[in-house]
């Protein structure tokens, strides 16, 4: 069964960092494009960040572009987010999703919630 | 970055009824546009890929179709469990990946 567990969530103050984890189960990591995806409290879905299943190729959001680092481990079935800076703006809880095919995203996560405030 | 307005905002429905769910690209994204449903409290759950085709195990009163800019999500008889909010989603030319704001259907 493919699981997805993220970690690491929690409340930072404005400016802090925060680095975000998801164990992957069930499946081969290593073969697979990974994302992450947001959701702002009583909002929509906004895609953060890309990376490609070797790990060489990363995409990310303008509105983190700079401040965000994507990462994986592929031989402990882990994706990261390592997230700086941060800003209240990225309030939010975080989900990591198995990208399938080009940004076909066919498994979630149950996400990690950050709260940034002072 | 390419934009995705989906109509209506809110659906409020009968089981039984059609639901029927649009999404306009600002451009033409060919036929990469999913569609996911969201329930209260939980995660998206990937419905529809490349505009039509059902994700696995997806009931197959869900139907998608368009391609170019205009794309529907049709749900032939709702049942009570279909509720919730639905994002349709691109993936041409990314990234960015973007993300229409939602139509959040209700089952009276």
């Amino acid at each position: 069964e493919v699981q997805l567990v993220e970690s690491g969530g929690g409340l930072v103050q404005p400016g802090g960092s925060l680095r975000l984890s998801c164990a992957a189960s069930g499946f081969s990591l290593s073969s697979y494009t990974m994302t992450w995806v947001r959701q702002a409290p009583g909002k929509g879905l906004e895609w953060v960040s890309s990376i490609n299943a070797a790990g060489d190729y990363t995409y990310y959001a303008d509105s983190v572009k700079g401040r965000f680092t994507i990462s994986r481990d592929n031989s402990k079935n882990t994706l990261y987010l390592q997230m700086s800076n941060l800003r209240a703006d990225a309030t939010a809880i975080y989900y990591c999703a198995r990208d399938f095919w080009s940004g076909v995203f066919d498994f979630w996560g149950q996400g990690t919630m950050v709260s940034v405030s002072s | 970055e390419i934009i995705l307005t989906q109509s209506p905002a809110t659906l409020s429905l009968f089981p039984g009824q059609r639901a029927i769910l649009s999404c306009r690209a600002r451009q033409s994204v060919g036929d990469r546009l999913n569609w996911y449903q969201q329930k209260p409290g939980q995660a998206p759950r990937l419905l529809i890929y490349n505009a039509s085709l059902r994700a696995t195990g997806i009931p197959d009163r869900f139907s998608g179709s368009g391609s170019g800019t205009d794309f529907t999500l049709t749900i032939s008889s709702l049942e009570p469990e279909d509720f919730g909010v639905y994002y349709c989603q691109q993936r041409y030319n990314w990234p960015p990946i973007t993300f229409g704001q939602g139509t959040r259907l209700d089952i009276k």
